[in-house]
């Protein structure tokens, strides 16, 4: 079975740009979520998926947002992006434990 | 909201010897806590799960036990061995129907065992 897959898995921006990260859940997980893992800051929930809606978000600001397909894929999007936001985004998707994907890493010039 | 807390940051110990983690957390309305393991450079893995209505749950060398009344969850790890060697995080989420919510997590402890 396949698991959970992001792309791409690396990703470098300047200041001020838009980034787009996608996600592919495990086969009939309907649930996915976003976390952000900065250096030294462990891994902070960004949003929550499910059934195609957004059930909850973490405290980041409204820069961030995605969605979720019919498919359950999802992408997260980042705009205006800021130097701070240069971490590893990890995807994980559940059906009750949740299971993390390889991660994007996402670097701010 | 929920904050997780988790102590401590290192931990090191000889192989064979025992290690213990620890949490806290802050939400009585949390019921599900895992644990996962990540390697550097690997996604983080879950090694071990337990929900609130159960007190202690056990897989071969790892152990996490859970006082509700407390709010406090720890991992155990047995019989350590080289290769135990990584970064772990607890986590704590209000689960409802079939989903767990979404986790927020301890900092990590970077845990080294010595050969």
């Amino acid at each position: 079975e396949a698991g959970v897959t992001q792309s791409p898995t690396h990703l470098i921006k300047t200041r001020g740009q838009q980034a787009t990260l996608r996600c592919s859940p495990i086969s009939g997980h309907t649930s996915v979520y976003w976390y952000q893992q900065a250096l030294g800051l462990g891994l902070q929930f960004l949003l929550w998926y499910d059934e195609g809606e957004e059930r909850n978000r973490g405290n980041f600001p409204p820069r961030f947002s995605g969605r979720q397909f019919p498919n359950y894929s999802s992408e997260l999007n980042v705009n205006a992006l800021e130097l701070e936001d240069s971490a590893l985004y990890l995807c994980a998707s559940s059906l009750g434990a949740q299971h993390f994907g390889d991660g994007t890493r996402l670097s701010i010039l | 909201g929920e904050n997780v807390e988790q102590h401590p940051s290192t931990l090191s110990v000889q192989e064979g010897d025992s290690a213990v983690i620890k949490c806290t957390y802050s939400d009585s309305a949390s019921n599900y806590f895992p644990w996962y393991k990540q390697e550097l450079g690997k996604r983080p893995q879950l090694i071990i799960d337990i929900r609130s209505n159960v007190g202690e749950k056990k897989d071969q060398r790892i152990a996490v036990t859970l006082n509700k009344t407390a709010k406090h969850f720890s991992l155990h790890i047995t019989e350590t061995q080289p290769e135990d060697s990584a970064v772990y995080f607890c986590a704590a989420s209000y689960g409802y129907g079939g989903s767990q919510g979404n986790l927020i997590f301890g900092k990590g402890t970077k845990l080294s065992v010595k050969p």
